[in-house]
């Protein structure tokens, strides 16, 4: 079966701190990787990410992508009171529509 | 900048009876989805749809969930006799289906079943 697992689940930090966020797969037919922003409501587009070792960056967040051992990092500097939210990680297949969701991490950044 | 959009943003709705969720994707996508989050877990993919038709669905989409797109902006998911269960935050998404293959959601109808 296939499997996205996000860790940490939850995760509480001050603001200016550094985090990791972890994405690990078990997936067959992997075409590529996606991170979400989810707040209120729509989960919002951050990366994606298909080929291993290239980072992926805007602004204060980046990402990259290890094929060989099947996991994901979402990294975001100097963290801010708005970077709190749920972040979703997602797998797409080939030759399918579908993605398929971890259980996301809920980031809370303190003043 | 386009964005896809949804409407109602939340419906409640008696068991039984039929739903119709709707959305807008972004003018120049080709592909379409919907997808669900019951509250605490994850998003869940329902269905896919391209070129008027199903191209793919999952084992939730059940003979009583169906999609339209009824003209050329609008995209619909029909839920005949809704249960309890149906209870869920529902997304709808899409993509261009050429260069660039990331979905897009939709801010979500909450639809609550009573």
């Amino acid at each position: 079966e296939d499997k996205v697992v996000q860790s940490p689940l939850s995760l509480v930090v001050h603001e200016g701190d550094t985090v990791t966020l972890n994405c690990s797969y078990e997936v067959t037919n992997f075409r590529s990787l996606l991170w979400y922003k989810q707040e209120k409501k729509a989960p919002t587009f951050l990366f994606m990410l298909t080929s291993s070792g290239i980072e992926k960056k805007s602004g204060r967040l980046s990402s990259i992508l290890d094929k060989k051992e099947l996991f994901s990092i979402l990294n975001i500097t100097a963290t801010q009171t708005g970077d709190s939210a749920v972040y979703l990680c997602a797998v797409e297949f080939q030759g399918a529509q579908k993605l398929v969701f971890g259980q996301g991490t809920r980031l809370t950044i303190n003043p | 900048e386009p964005e896809v959009t949804q409407t109602p943003s939340h419906q409640v709705t008696q068991m039984g009876q039929e739903v119709i969720l709707r959305c807008v994707p972004i003018s120049n996508h080709l592909y379409f989805y919907w997808y669900r989050q019951i509250l605490g877990q994850k998003v869940e993919f329902l269905v896919s749809f391209y070129n008027n038709e199903i191209s793919e669905k999952s084992e939730i989409f059940d003979d009583q969930f169906s999609v339209e797109r009824p003209d050329g902006s609008n995209f619909t998911l029909k839920i005949r006799s809704t249960k309890l269960e149906d209870s869920a935050m529902y997304f709808c998404a899409s993509r261009t289906g050429t260069a660039s293959y990331e979905q897009y959601f939709g801010p979500g109808t909450r639809l609550t079943v009573t």
